[in-house]
């Protein structure tokens, strides 16, 4: 079946750019998405990217796809305290197929 | 919209015990799935429906438990008999399906079995 990697940990100065990176195993994927979960919370949508993209910004995050290697990744620019969360990459199949596959999750810390 | 609804927030039942997990999806939704977290396995899919009916079930760890959807605006999972290992926070989500498919979830209801 499809399968997601993450890393679990990642911690960052406050003002410094955080990467995640996320691997997947699903050739057919037509969309990959990034979820944010803040403490206590469920996940909420962050950004997305269509298969046929291989880059996509909006405002501090810039996501980054490369098909070839199916290697997803989330830039976080100045990162800031309220950033803190764990985040998920999430591919989705083919059209027609709604259920998303979700990696483990990387905890992203702020360090003051 | 108030955005999915999930009651109750936190149980705490003893083993043996059934627990009955309740969603009110967002309205005009037609797909709902219903996910278990915990920090060994992460984030993992149980079920989901399209319209009310059942699309894929096999993330459902074993008989214990199920799933229903009764109409387009409530679901529920039930667990029965409850285990410690059981233990775990359960999310719904509602989404319109499509091209994007965003998954709106739910607060979660935090599952603790002694």
């Amino acid at each position: 079946g499809e399968d997601v990697e993450q890393s679990l940990f990642l911690s960052v100065r406050e003002g410094d750019s955080s990467v995640i990176n996320c691997t997947y195993t699903d050739s057919s994927s037509t969309y990959l998405y990034w979820y944010k979960q803040e403490p206590g919370a469920g996940l909420q949508l962050l950004t997305y990217i269509f298969s046929n993209m291989d880059m996509k910004q909006d405002q501090r995050l810039t996501v980054l796809l490369n098909k070839k290697d199916k290697h997803l990744s989330l830039r976080i620019a100045d990162t800031q305290t309220g950033d803190s969360a764990i985040y998920f990459c999430a591919e989705r199949g083919n059209f027609g197929n709604e259920k998303l596959t979700f990696g483990t999750g990387t905890r992203l810390t702020i360090i003051p | 919209d108030a955005g999915v609804i999930q009651s109750p927030r936190h149980e705490v039942t003893e083993m043996g015990q059934e627990v009955t997990l309740r969603c009110k999806p967002i309205s005009g939704h037609d797909y709902l799935f219903w996910y278990r977290q915990t920090m060994m396995r992460g984030l993992e899919l149980l079920i989901y429906f399209n319209n009310n009916v059942p699309i894929d079930d096999s993330g459902m760890p074993e008989d214990r438990f199920s799933a229903k959807m009764p109409n387009a605006s409530f679901s529920t999972l039930k667990i029965q008999p409850s285990e410690p290992r059981d233990s775990a926070v359960y999310f719904c989500a509602s989404s319109l399906g499509g091209s994007l498919n965003e998954q709106f979830f739910g607060p979660g209801t935090r599952l603790t079995v002694l």
